[in-house]
């Protein structure tokens, strides 16, 4: 049971290029997500998803896209990198949890991303 | 949408001392409360967490306390050692609805020996 795997690890991108983050997870959860760590600035939200085929914005969608066409895939899609992109980008995921039960969020290992 | 404020940023103790971080939350449908910790170049991690429904929940030497009236809840740690220094983050979900769980900007606790 590998968890959240998150690749690549690092990533050093020029302006105006493009990319996508991997996001994969063996634990059948229904729920995933993209966060940005900013230094100071906490976890801010970019999009979601409660299941296949469903995807909703977060906090700070501009600028990425995802798409969720199995349970277990969840890729992050930047199409003209931004310096204001620079980041560490986390994936997570968690269970759907009850009316009585919430299921804690399991976190990648991060992507760090540089845009230059 | 929800809004979540933590306080402080950095908080500096000597070991055995306690620690307390605040957090506030602007959506009175927000009903869970989880606390995670991200050492250095580490993933976040759940520590605790809280329902609405419950006032105070302990687990060894952290404990978190939820004030609904007031909007705002709380991690305690005990006798703190050095292996808490980390970044802490407190976040607010509101059940059912959307599935969004917003952060606070984290604390960054350093136990010094």
């Amino acid at each position: 049971n590998a968890g959240v795997t998150q690749t690549p690890k690092f990533r050093i991108l020029k302006i105006g290029q493009s990319m996508t983050l991997q996001c994969t997870q063996d634990m059948n959860h229904n729920y995933m997500y993209w966060y940005r760590q900013d230094p100071g600035m906490g976890l801010k939200l970019i999009y979601y998803s409660v299941g296949a085929g469903i995807t909703d914005k977060g906090e700070v969608p501009n600028g990425y896209n995802v798409s969720r066409s199995t349970t277990e895939d969840f890729p992050l899609r930047l199409e003209l990198a931004a310096p204001s992109q620079t980041s560490v980008y986390f994936c997570a995921s968690r269970d759907r949890g009850s009316s009585s039960y919430n299921s804690p969020l399991h976190f990648g290992n991060g992507t760090r991303l540089t845009v230059t | 949408g929800e809004n979540v404020e933590q306080h402080p940023s950095t908080l500096s103790v000597q070991e055995g001392d306690s620690a307390v971080i605040k957090c506030t939350y602007s959506d009175s449908a927000s009903n869970y409360f989880p606390w995670y910790k991200q050492e250095l170049g580490k993933r976040p991690q759940l520590i605790i967490d809280i329902r609405s429904n419950v006032g105070e929940k302990k687990d060894q030497r952290i404990a978190v306390t939820l004030n609904k009236t007031a909007k705002h809840f709380s991690l305690h740690i005990t006798e703190t050692q050095p292996e808490d220094s980390a970044v802490y983050f407190c976040a607010a979900k509101t059940q059912g609805g959307s599935e969004k769980l917003v952060f606070g900007k984290g604390t960054k606790l350093t136990v010094n020996p």
